[in-house]
C-alpha cells in the first residue's frame, strides 16, 4: 500500500524558517518525481515544488528563491526547506507522488497534509 | 502561468442527478488535464488523468472529456459520497496550475 506521511509543520513568525518532511512507503521511491502542493485556509490548491527522480527541481514563481526541495532516496523521503516565510505561505502542505502518461503529469497519491501557520 | 477556470464555482444537485463541471484553459494544453476530488478535511484524490482516463479504483460513473482548451467532468448518477469539491489541473506547463474548484452540494 502506497503511503505518504508529512511532518514538520507548525507555527512560525514572518521571516522565519521551517522544514517539511515527507516519508513514503509501498513503492520504489527513487523511480518517481515528488511534489509539494499547498492549500490556504478555505482556498484552492496551489502547486509549490517538484523534484524529479534524477534530482532536477522545479518551483512555483511564488516560492522560487525562498524554498528548496530535496530528496533522500535511501530514506524514501523528500523535504521542503522554507525560508523567509510570509503570511501568504500559511496553509496545509500536502506531499504527493507524481506519475505520468505520455507527457501528462498528475499526482496519484497524497499525504494527509501538514499545517504551516505564519503569523506575527 | 496557464490559467485554469472552472464553472460553475458551486453547484447544488440531488442524489441520482447527472452533473457536468467545465474547465477551460487560457491556452491550448492538448489533453494534459487531470481531475481531483477533495472531501472536507481530506487530501485530494485523483479521479481522471489525461482528460479522459479513469484512475484505478474510481467508480465508472465518473468520466472526463475534452482536448485543447475545453474539458468536462461528468458524474452520471450522483451518490451521497460524491458531494465534495472538484479541481482540474493542467500539466502542459511545469508551472502546474489548478482551477479554482467547484463545490458540489446537496440540494
Amino acid at each position: 500500500e502506497v503511503q505518504l506521511v508529512e511532518s514538520g509543520g507548525g507555527f512560525v513568525r514572518p521571516g522565519g524558517s521551517l522544514r517539511l518532511s515527507c516519508t513514503t512507503s509501498g513503492f520504489t521511491f527513487r523511480n518517481y518525481a515528488m511534489h509539494w502542493v499547498r492549500q490556504g485556509t478555505g482556498k484552492g490548491l496551489e502547486w509549490v515544488s517538484a523534484i524529479g527522480s534524477p534530482g532536477d527541481t522545479y518551483y512555483s514563481d511564488s516560492v522560487k528563491g525562498r524554498f528548496t526541495i530535496s530528496r533522500e532516496d535511501a530514506k524514501n523521503s523528500f523535504y521542503l526547506q522554507m525560508n523567509s516565510l510570509r503570511a501568504g505561505d500559511t496553509g496545509v502542505y500536502y506531499c504527493a507522488r507524481g506519475d505520468h502518461d505520455f507527457g501528462n503529469y498528475y499526482f496519484d497519491y497524497w499525504g494527509q497534509g501538514s499545517l504551516v501557520t505564519v503569523s506575527s | 502561468d496557464i490559467q485554469m477556470t472552472q464553472s460553475p464555482s458551486s453547484l447544488s444537485a440531488s442524489v441520482g442527478d447527472r452533473v457536468t463541471i467545465t474547465c477551460r484553459a487560457r491556452q491550448t494544453i492538448s489533453n494534459y488535464l487531470n481531475w481531483y476530488q477533495q472531501r472536507p478535511g481530506k487530501a485530494p484524490k485523483l479521479l481522471i488523468y489525461a482528460a479522459s482516463s479513469l484512475q484505478s479504483g474510481v467508480p465508472s460513473r465518473f468520466s472526463g472529456s475534452g482536448s485543447g482548451t475545453d474539458f468536462t467532468l461528468t458524474i452520471s448518477s450522483l451518490q451521497p459520497e460524491d458531494f465534495a469539491t472538484y479541481y482540474c489541473q493542467q500539466s502542459y506547463s511545469t508551472q502546474y496550475t489548478f482551477g479554482q474548484g467547484t463545490k458540489l452540494e446537496i440540494k
